[in-house]
């Protein structure tokens, strides 16, 4: 089974500065996909960015990239310029792309993110 | 993004009584739904995964009997929770996506509170 471990529980960072969140994950398939998800105080589920684990390249999203490293089953999500409103649970997600379960999500524990004026 | 919406969005209930969450896509076919529950600040636990049409698959350790799914259309799931009790309250959400390759999008959840 996949799991997904964040082991940050709490990360803080001023405004307009960069903070790396840390995700690591565990899996014997090859082709799978990854996310970040935010959560903020309204607790609405927030897709934050997506990779497909055959891209080599990181996916960006404005002032959200990753830093992906298959072999290390790493995936790591930058926040650039962070921004007030960037304030929320952040959480790392595995999905399978195969079989009947092919849409679930593994999440991990998250990570609780402020950012300080 | 697609977009998922859930009701109610708050819920208070006395112990015993039942009580049922919706949950619809509003812009797309949600072939595949996802019930989960969360406590507060903890992670998303699975519940169970229903698809339309068919019977929804729970997970390990989740009554079936006491967590009621519906799947019955393509934008539309709903979870029953039955005699309900204290210990049920908690944040539900669900989320749905339209294929299994596509994202899942959440719900804006709903907070069942049990007296």
């Amino acid at each position: 089974a996949q799991t997904v471990t964040q082991s940050q529980p709490e990360m803080s960072v001023q405004e307009a500065e960069t903070v790396t969140l840390s995700c690591t994950y565990d899996t014997s398939e090859s082709d799978y996909y990854l996310f970040w998800y935010k959560q903020p105080p309204s607790r609405q589920m927030i897709l934050v960015i997506r990779q497909e684990a055959y891209k080599q390249q990181n996916a960006t999203e404005n002032r959200f990239s990753v830093n992906f490293q298959k072999a290390a089953k790493s995936f790591s999500l930058k926040i650039s310029d962070s921004q007030l409103g960037d304030a929320a649970m952040y959480f790392c997600a595995y999905r399978s792309p195969w079989g009947t379960s092919g849409s679930r999500l593994t999440f991990g524990e998250g990570t609780q993110l402020t950012v300080n004026p | 993004g697609a977009v998922v919406s859930q009701h109610p969005s708050r819920v208070i209930c006395k112990s015993g009584t039942s009580v049922k969450i919706e949950c619809r896509s509003l812009d797309f076919q949600a072939t595949t739904m996802f019930w989960y529950r969360q406590f507060p600040k903890q992670s998303l636990m699975l519940m169970a995964t229903s698809n339309e049409g068919s019977k929804a698959t729970y997970e390990q350790g989740v009554e079936k009997d006491k967590f009621l799914i519906n799947h019955a259309s393509l934008t539309l799931s709903t979870l029953t929770v039955t005699s309900a009790h204290p210990e049920d309250s908690s944040f539900y959400i669900c989320s749905a996506t339209s294929g299994v390759q596509e994202t899942q999008y959440f719900g804006p959840g709903t907070r069942l509170l049990v007296l």
